[in-house]
């Protein structure tokens, strides 16, 4: 049971880069998450989609944009890549949205932009 | 608006020594809260989480968390601690009856064993 992928692993983009980051979760959740996680910061919501064909914004973001064209993969996006966006990004998946209900979390995609 | 402490960014026990993690909130309701773990090169998995019934709660791996109101504290112990414990531990609020968009994280605690 392969839960939450994330792709890629690691990537090294220069400033003004694109690229997008992959997230596949074969749970059949509807909901699904993108966080970044800094040092000494925690992880922030970056954007959300509670169901196929919808997004919606979370704490940070900015720079970012994201599509769920399919239940089962939610896309992160950097139209161009600023050296603050270096971070670990990680994918999450729930079955319901209610705030009890168990997040299953990525393994991360380390992200460095210089 | 909701916010959570955690006190100390890392922590170093013996083997088969008391783990104990301290996790403080701010909450102008009486919050749902968490702590979930991440093992090196994973990501994060749910330990625990308290949802205003038992202000004791168990979790996986022999962890558990007490709630307490007065304190404002969420703190995550374990009476003797394992080298596979050693992971960086996430605290984390939420408004209840609210979706999982509004969960808020903390800053972590990395825990260290010493054989």
């Amino acid at each position: 049971n392969a839960g939450v992928t994330q792709t890629p692993k690691f990537r090294v983009l220069k400033t003004g880069q694109s690229m997008t980051l992959l997230c596949a979760q074969d749970m059949n959740h509807e909901y699904m998450y993108w966080y970044r996680q800094d040092p000494g910061m925690g992880l922030r919501l970056i954007h959300y989609s509670v169901g196929e064909g919808t997004t919606a914004k979370g704490e940070v973001p900015d720079g970012y944009n994201v599509s769920r064209l399919k239940k089962q993969n939610f896309l992160l996006g950097l139209e161009s890549a600023a050296p603050s966006q270096t971070s670990v990004y990680f994918c999450a998946s729930s079955y319901s949205q209610e705030v009890g209900e168990k997040l299953f979390f990525g393994s991360g995609t380390q992200l460095s932009v210089l | 608006a909701q916010s959570v402490t955690q006190l100390g960014s890392h922590v170093s026990v013996s083997e088969g020594a008391l783990v104990l993690l301290r996790c403080n909130y701010s909450s102008s309701v009486p919050p749902y809260l968490f702590w979930y773990v991440q093992y090196p090169n994973q990501g994060l998995q749910l330990l625990l989480k308290y949802t205003s019934a038992a202000t004791l709660v168990k979790g996986i791996n022999g962890f558990e968390a007490e709630f307490k109101k007065s304190e404002t504290s969420f703190h995550l112990t374990k009476p003797s601690a394992h080298m596979s414990d050693a992971a960086e531990y996430f605290c984390a609020v939420s408004p209840p009856y609210s979706s999982a968009s509004k969960i808020i994280f903390g800053s972590g605690t990395r825990l260290s064993i010493r054989p």
